[in-house]
């Protein structure tokens, strides 16, 4: 498998229910990111968790970080309709100097919450 | 952070055409991004761009592939002759100007290949 592969490949739950999603990668890494994306549209920037780090929160969205196992997951607590869309992780394993290297995404995960 | 602005929005050309896609970041900024992304499947990096020079290139990114930012604004990816593989959707992104581990992607240009 390549670097950065989500599952489940596809979640469907009702409004209210969390939704959980896992992500594990290969290789090093200096930080950890979930993106979404709504159909047909861009990609938009949800959290990030460094290397160091184990768990993060911001707002109803939950991230660990296992370096020891090189997974990660995302939780969504409470869902709403509108977090329908796909949700990816993406590593980023840049060793530093003057530029930031490129994000390898994952397959990701399909998320619908029925309302 | 504001995303960059991706011109056009759609693109449909003939096998074999160039094309030319266009991003709009915000000035300041010097790091920037080209993604694909063909139906169905992951998003891949295809280029980084730092300081006006290409910094990193996936090797999707072959010659057909260039990148320039011409008149310090527009940052552009140019596909010389394009094939039908080629069809997909294209993001740019650019760094966030504090967090520059934190990419700010365009909504991205659909380029079908005929």
């Amino acid at each position: 498998s390549q670097q950065g592969e989500e599952d489940p490949q596809a979640l469907s739950i009702q409004e209210g229910e969390n939704a959980t999603m896992n992500c594990s990668y290969k290789t090093s890494i200096n930080n950890l990111q979930w993106y979404r994306q709504n159909s047909g549209r861009g990609l938009v920037h949800l959290i990030l968790i460094r290397s160091n780090e184990r768990e993060k929160h911001s707002g109803r969205l939950r991230v660990t970080l296992d370096t020891s196992k090189k997974s990660s997951s995302l939780l969504i607590t409470a869902s709403r309709a509108a977090d329908t869309a796909s949700y990816f992780c993406a590593t980023d394993r840049n060793a530093g100097g003057t530029s930031y290297g490129k994000l390898t995404f994952g397959q990701g995960t399909i998320l619908t919450v029925h309302p | 952070e504001p995303e960059v602005t991706q011109t056009p929005s759609h693109q449909v050309t003939q096998m074999g055409q160039e094309v030319i896609l266009r991003c709009v970041p915000i000035s300041n900024h010097l790091y920037f991004y080209w993604y694909r992304q063909i139906l169905g499947q992951k998003v891949e990096f295809l280029v980084s761009f730092y300081n006006n020079e290409i910094s990193e290139k996936s090797e999707i990114f072959d010659d057909q592939f260039s990148v320039e930012r011409p008149d310090g604004s527009n940052f552009t990816l140019k596909i010389r002759s394009t094939k039908l593989e080629d069809s997909a959707m294209y993001f740019c992104a650019r760094a966030g100007a504090i967090a520059k581990n934190i990419q700010y992607f365009g909504a991205g240009t659909r380029l079908s290949v005929l």
